[in-house]
């Protein structure tokens, strides 16, 4: 089993719906949780950080952590063609200080 | 405010050429340094990092090398070029890992 699991879809949607995006992950030392978003030939960059269970909003994106159950969301809102990029989740936690990176969903959103 | 460097953004190859790719951070002192490879459909595969000035630990072995000279430098190398070496390179840097890394803009490398 991966330690991360994300889906890569591809997921495309119309402007305006709202989109959900999920990783799982196994090491249940992970208590860090990142989102980042990258747009073609680009670096990622950070989007959205998270450390406690719960919901975590900013603007049209929300980022909710579930440690029970071992599962992060990324929730956008209104979404628009700009958004149009692939989105990984990333984690850390316990004596490992490396990140550990999902393998990325690919969104589309259609105007 | 940090910036971080990458250079070149493209790159074509020859098999069997060297390579050295270099990364460049500013406004920050003892970061941790990180490069990785990003092939389609495979995410970000970890090839390097480091904590401090000579200090580098190897994630996958490969045809590729790593050395810090400088605090804020990172360079990656190889000797001989393979045709699967081709990828998106992308070096990172943090100080405090909890908070995320920090990416250059990256390298799109093709041996050919």
């Amino acid at each position: 089993q991966k330690e991360v699991e994300q889906d890569p879809g591809p997921l495309s949607v119309p402007e305006g719906a709202i989109v959900s995006l999920n990783c799982t992950y196994s090491n249940s030392a992970f208590q860090y949780f990142m989102w980042y978003r990258q747009y073609s030939r680009k670096g990622p960059e950070l989007l959205m950080y998270t450390y406690s269970s719960g919901n975590k909003e900013d603007g049209r994106f929300t980022a909710q952590v579930d440690k029970s159950s071992k599962y992060i969301s990324l929730f956008i809102r209104d979404s628009q063609p700009s958004d149009s990029a692939t989105y990984l989740c990333a984690m850390i936690g316990g004596s490992n200080y490396k990140l550990t990176f999902g393998k990325g969903t690919l969104l589309t959103v259609n105007p | 405010s940090q910036t971080i460097h990458q250079w070149p953004a493209t790159l074509v190859q020859p098999v069997g050429s060297p390579l050295s790719l270099e990364c460049t951070v500013e406004g920050t002192s003892n970061p941790n340094l990180y490069w990785y490879r990003q092939a389609a459909g495979r995410g970000l595969q970890l090839l390097f990092y480091s904590v401090g000035i000579g200090q580098i630990s190897s994630e996958v072995p490969q045809n590729l090398s790593a050395s810090r000279p400088q605090d804020r430098q990172f360079i990656l190398s190889s000797k001989k070029l393979l045709l699967s070496d081709s990828g998106f390179y992308l070096c990172a840097w943090t100080t405090g890992v909890y908070y995320g890394y920090t990416f250059g803009s990256g390298t799109r490398l093709t041996v050919v």
